[in-house]
């Protein structure tokens, strides 16, 4: 266990609306995800961060925005959600060793 | 193309019977890490077992092990004596060294139902 909370972690949104999903570890860990989860799909990477201050795109990045401004916590931003939206996030880490990739609760997001 | 696939969206097995879930993958790259995830109802994503490329052993934890044949690039999940409690969402995933970005992340499957029948 990673200490990995993401919150909040149930949200019901109005299409259009911004919405912040928040992931926080204490564990100092470099490399942080986010992924969203949709039947058929698996786990998709939608951006991940490798510093603060330092991210960059996953597959499915369109609509989406990140944040890292401290080490401790990786914000993904829904800047005007909509419905395709409505998925399940979860934000992971990589951990120090190799086998190592733990993963938050999640979040259940749907936009209405 | 699809860098993880499994084949099987739903299997069922009777409880204290072995169970196979497949996966194969597609990499061009010798150094890789082949993972499995159980996600139970609650939704949690459970780490099981894991497979480095170079590996000279299948991988075991407890009643999980992986029969990784690597020519055939495959890393399949073979859970025994199943239970009740093994009922769950069942992901293969893969991850890359990724050397243009050092990413890293981890690349899933479809995923595979699992239902253990009492």
């Amino acid at each position: 266990d990673a200490g990995i909370t993401q919150s909040p972690r149930h949200k019901v949104t109005e299409t259009g609306t911004p919405v912040t999903l928040r992931c926080h570890q204490t564990e100092n860990h470099r490399y942080m995800y986010w992924y969203r989860q949709d039947p058929g799909h698996g786990l998709r990477l939608i951006h991940y961060s490798y510093g603060v201050k330092d991210t960059d795109k996953g597959e499915v990045s369109d609509g989406y925005s990140v944040s890292r401004s401290k080490t401790e916590d990786f914000l993904l931003t829904l800047e005007s959600a909509t419905s395709s939206q409505t998925s399940v996030y979860f934000c992971a880490i990589r951990g120090t060793t190799r086998t190592e990739a733990f993963f938050g609760q999640g979040t259940r997001l749907t936009v209405v | 193309a699809q860098k993880i696939t499994q084949t099987q969206p739903g299997m069922f097995v009777q409880e204290k019977e072995a169970v196979t879930l497949d996966c194969t993958y597609d990499t061009s790259d010798p150094s890789y890490g082949l993972f499995w995830y159980k996600q139970p109802s609650s939704g949690e994503m459970i780490f099981l077992i894991y497979q480095g490329s170079y590996d000279q052993q299948n991988a075991t934890e407890g009643r999980y092990s992986l029969n990784f044949q690597k020519a055939r690039k495959s890393a399949n999940l073979v859970i025994s004596a199943s239970q009740l409690g093994d009922s769950a969402m069942y992901f293969c995933a893969m991850r890359e060294p990724d050397m243009d970005t050092g990413r890293r992340a981890l690349t899933f499957g479809s995923g595979t139902r699992l239902q253990v029948q009492p």
